[in-house]
């Protein structure tokens, strides 16, 4: 597609359910990135994914957060036992290759979660 | 670790004036700088990158901004404002080992008609 495309867009889920927000990056790109926007936490990075490994996913809150990438291109990010503090903004984006090759990072429009 | 401050949650300018929004950085290396705007419930967009080279990076939608490394600081800037610039600006660094972003706070601007 012309951009990073995320679904949903919009989800409401009760506490303690599970979710899964999928991500398809744009055509060709390598690299793939989880971020989570909330209000008092601003923009937190969670995964980074090269193909479909996952060198860098320091960044995901507890064993409750997991995310996989398959065929080296779609990936989802799956929340076990959703909890209250999850409600934030899930932002994936991509790139053709490593940033630090002077590849530009590219987001997608979020998917907004929300836990009540 | 890499880190950049946004020393500014607003800013407000009339349109038509010129704008600066402020980001200092704090890196080990050389660093890679990015600014990304995001519009109300929508995603981040890309702005302009600093990799190396010219000190003046032009952008989209006609900003740019100027790298200056005695003063760690790349600020956005725009010659003349427009209504239509509000929303929220980031300024991020490429964090050293990884391709992942490590972002400021980010700055409201707001444009006066």
């Amino acid at each position: 597609g012309a951009g990073v495309s995320q679904s949903p867009s919009n989800k409401v889920t009760e506490k303690g359910k599970d979710v899964e927000l999928r991500c398809d990056p744009i055509s060709g790109h390598t690299a793939l990135y989880w971020y989570r926007q909330s209000l008092g936490q601003g923009l937190e990075f969670l995964i980074y994914f090269q193909g479909n490994s996952a060198p860098d996913k320091s960044g995901l809150p507890s064993d409750r957060f997991s995310a996989e990438r398959t065929g080296g291109s779609v990936s989802t990010l799956t929340i076990q036992r959703t909890q209250q503090e999850d409600s934030a903004v899930y932002l994936c984006a991509s790139s053709l290759g490593s940033a630090f090759s002077g590849n530009t990072i590219y987001f997608g429009e979020g998917s907004w979660l929300t836990v009540v | 670790a890499q880190s950049v401050a946004q020393p500014e949650d607003q800013v407000n300018v009339a349109e038509g004036n010129p704008l600066t929004v402020k980001c200092t950085y704090s890196v080990s290396g050389n660093p890679y700088l990015f600014w990304y705007v995001q519009y109300p419930n929508r995603g981040l967009q890309f702005l302009l990158k600093y990799i190396t080279g010219d000190n003046l990076v032009k952008g989209s939608y006609g900003f740019e901004a100027e790298f200056n490394k005695s003063q760690t600081s790349f600020h956005l800037k725009k010659p003349s404002a427009l209504v239509s610039d509000s929303a929220l600006y980031f300024c991020a660094v490429l964090n050293s080992g990884y391709s992942t972003l490590t972002f400021g706070k980010g700055t409201m601007l707001l444009v006066s008609p």
